[in-house]
């Protein structure tokens, strides 16, 4: 059974571009959750998709968003990137309904110059 | 607001003896609770965890300790293994808005020495 894939691994970009990351959860998982890392803060949540619906969401500006589709695949956007979003970004899968054990896939390492 | 908290951001244990890592959180709502290992370019892993009606969960060489009085809850390794060595990050799920919705403490990086 294939992991959770995302795409592309590394990305660089500057100031004021925006960017569009994208998850592939686990076959048969419908949630799709979103995080960013960063060092000294853990993983802090930034939305939750589940049926192409966004159940759930952290304390990030409208800049961050997001959507699923109807295979469950997630893709998220930041707009008008600042230095401050240079993160690792996570996403991780769960077959919905109750979150317990989640699914992460390696991450997207965004940097922002 | 940090609801789970870890505060040692690191942790050296000799090969063999006991690893405890901690967790503390604000939230007495939370119902759920997971750890979570990190390798460095991976994204993390789950390891165990413990519902809030246990106050404790083994399983092989993990055993995670909740105690919700004391709104804490532990991670202890036995014996600690170099291959353990890794960032462990603590959960903790609630109810936002209706969903649920997980919780990450900051993590702590476990070292195990050979």
């Amino acid at each position: 059974k294939a992991g959770v894939t995302q795409t592309p691994r590394y990305l660089i970009k500057t100031r004021g571009q925006q960017v569009t990351l994208s998850c592939s959860p686990i076959s048969g998982h419908r949630s799709v959750s979103w995080y960013q890392q960063t060092p000294g803060q853990g993983l802090q949540f930034l939305f939750e998709y589940f049926s192409e619906t966004q159940r759930n969401k952290g304390n990030f500006p409208g800049r961050f968003s997001g959507r699923q589709f109807s295979n469950s695949r997630s893709e998220m956007n930041v707009s008008t990137l600042e230095l401050g979003d240079s993160a690792l970004y996570l996403c991780a899968s769960s077959l919905g309904g109750s979150i317990n054990e989640q699914f992460f896939g390696p991450g997207t390492r965004l940097t922002v110059l | 607001d940090q609801q789970v908290k870890q505060n040692s951001p690191s942790l050296s244990v000799q090969e063999g003896r006991i690893s405890i890592l901690n967790c503390d959180y604000t939230n007495s709502m939370f119902d759920y609770f997971l750890w979570y290992k990190k390798y460095p370019a991976e994204g993390p892993t789950f390891l165990i965890s413990i519902s809030s009606i246990k106050d404790k969960n083994e399983d092989g060489r993990f055993t995670v300790f909740l105690n919700k009085s004391a709104k804490h809850l532990s991670l202890h390794i036995v014996p600690s293994q170099p291959g353990d060595s890794a960032v462990y990050f603590c959960a903790a799920r609630g109810n936002s808005g209706g969903y649920q919705k997980v919780t990450f403490g900051t993590g702590t990086k476990l070292q195990v020495i050979p």
